[in-house]
């Protein structure tokens, strides 16, 4: 089966400017995550759908950050406006069952 | 509240050699737990999980994994090294409770000397 696909791959940006990452979850899979790994950390979670609906953003910087999930398929993660401490590695990964699937990521820098 | 802790940072084996990873979680519910590794530039791939089955879990590329609840730990070990090993390691706890968001360690780089 097709795996978790997110564009970009690379992203640089200047502070202040807004970005948009897409992800294209595995078929079928209804939970979907949204995870920040900054280098040398582990992924923190930014956000967790279930279709469309919106179970967890606690950890969401909502003043800046925004995430949607129309239709329960595709997502899009939104930065606006960016900081420098946004440079990380965006991560996208969708579950059916117990098992979590990655995409490759989006490496974002803010200059 | 829950978390997962990775006891080292960094650990260096010489090819051929046992591999020994720690992970100790805290929790009060039965969790599931997964090692998942991270090679440079490339996605993070599912190693193994515990999901309240076995407690020896195997996974692949030889290595596993075996859950004790009485010290709740979760470390992952491979019995030879080898250099494709080279990576970072992450520990992730799961729980019922927390509607099953995905909780990471911060992370054990691998590595593998000739």
């Amino acid at each position: 089966e097709a795996g978790v696909a997110q564009s970009p791959r690379y992203k640089i940006i200047e502070k202040r400017q807004s970005v948009a990452f897409w992800c294209n979850p595995i078929s079928g899979h209804a939970t979907l995550y949204w995870y920040q790994q900054i280098l040398g950390q582990g992924p923190k979670l930014l956000i967790q759908f279930q279709n469309n609906g919106v179970v967890d953003d606690s950890q969401l910087p909502k003043d800046r950050f925004s995430a949607e999930r129309l239709k329960g398929v595709d997502s899009t993660l939104k930065i606006q406006p960016a900081k420098l401490e946004d440079s990380a590695v965006y991560l996208c990964a969708s579950k059916r069952s117990t098992e979590a699937f990655f995409g490759q990521g989006t490496r974002l820098t803010v200059v | 509240a829950q978390s997962v802790t990775q006891l080292d940072s960094h650990v260096s084996v010489s090819e051929g050699t046992p591999v020994l990873l720690r992970c100790n979680y805290s929790s009060s519910y039965s969790p599931s737990l997964f090692w998942y590794v991270q090679h440079p530039n490339k996605g993070l791939q599912l190693l193994l999980k515990y999901t309240s089955a076995a407690t020896l879990v195997k996974g692949i590329n030889g290595f596993e994994a075996e859950f004790k609840k009485s010290e709740t730990s979760f470390h992952l070990t491979k019995p030879s090294a080898h250099m494709s090993d080279a990576a970072e390691y992450f520990c992730v706890v799961s729980l019922p409770d927390s509607s099953y968001k995905l909780i990471f360690g911060s992370g054990t780089r691998l590595l593998v000397r000739p």
